[in-house]
């Protein structure tokens, strides 16, 4: 596709139950990155995929949060029994690699438009 | 962990002004990032620029990475440069970003 997509735009929940939010990166990059940002804040890091090799999910806030990427493409966050303070934006990110084998592995990073989560 | 500072936290222009957002990062790094957030939230990419300087229309950023800083210059700001900008640099090799606070900045007619 032409950017990175997510699903859905916004999402209102009730206290307690469990959401799904779905990234979609931009095709042919191999690194997917998943941040959230609370009203007013910057953006902070929560997990990143990079081609097969196990996710770095040391940004996860509590084990209520998972994620995981299917066939190297389409990625899943999952937010188990939601509590108010999850409400925010969650933004996903993806990059291409870099090659000739430098240190820093990936180009920039693009980005979705965000699922916006609200929890009564 | 890399702490990444921006200044002023808010500017307010005049259409037409032009404006200098400050980016300093506590150590080295092998690239930065400058990104715009409009109103509805999006993260428009504005500058990937490791060091240097590179302009793109009336916007040009310069990273200085010995001195551990970078800078974004906006030369007659536009009601539609409007939004919140970040600077957001690689914390490790696979490019997991450390985002500065914002700028926030509001052009007004």
């Amino acid at each position: 596709g032409a950017g990175v997509s997510q699903s859905p735009s916004n999402k209102v929940t009730e206290k307690g139950k469990d959401v799904e939010l779905r990234c979609d990166p931009i095709s042919g990059h191999t690194a997917l990155y998943w941040y959230r940002q609370r009203l007013g804040q910057g953006l902070e890091f929560l997990i990143y995929f990079q081609g097969n090799s196990a996710p770095d999910k040391s940004g996860l806030p509590s084990d209520r949060f998972s994620a995981e990427r299917t066939g190297g493409s389409v990625s899943t966050l999952t937010i188990q029994r939601t509590q108010q303070e999850d409400s925010a934006v969650y933004l996903c990110a993806s990059s291409s690699p870099r090659r000739g084998g430098a240190k820093f592995k990936y180009n920039e990073q693009f980005f979705g438009p965000g699922t916006r989560l609200t929890v009564l | 962990g890399i702490q990444v500072e921006q200044s002023p936290p808010d500017l307010i222009l005049q259409e037409g002004a032009n404006s200098t957002l400050r980016c300093n990062f506590s150590d080295s790094v092998n690239n930065l990032q400058w990104f715009h957030q409009n109103p509805w939230g999006q993260l428009i990419n504005l500058f990937y620029i490791p060091s240097g300087t590179k302009q793109n229309g009336r916007l040009s950023a310069t990273t200085v990475a010995t001195e551990r800083y970078s800078l974004l210059y906006i030369s007659s700001s536009q009601t539609t440069d409007s939004g919140v900008y970040f600077c957001a640099v690689p914390t490790d090799s696979w490019g997991k970003l450390q985002f500065g606070a914002g700028t926030q900045v509001v052009v007004t007619p």
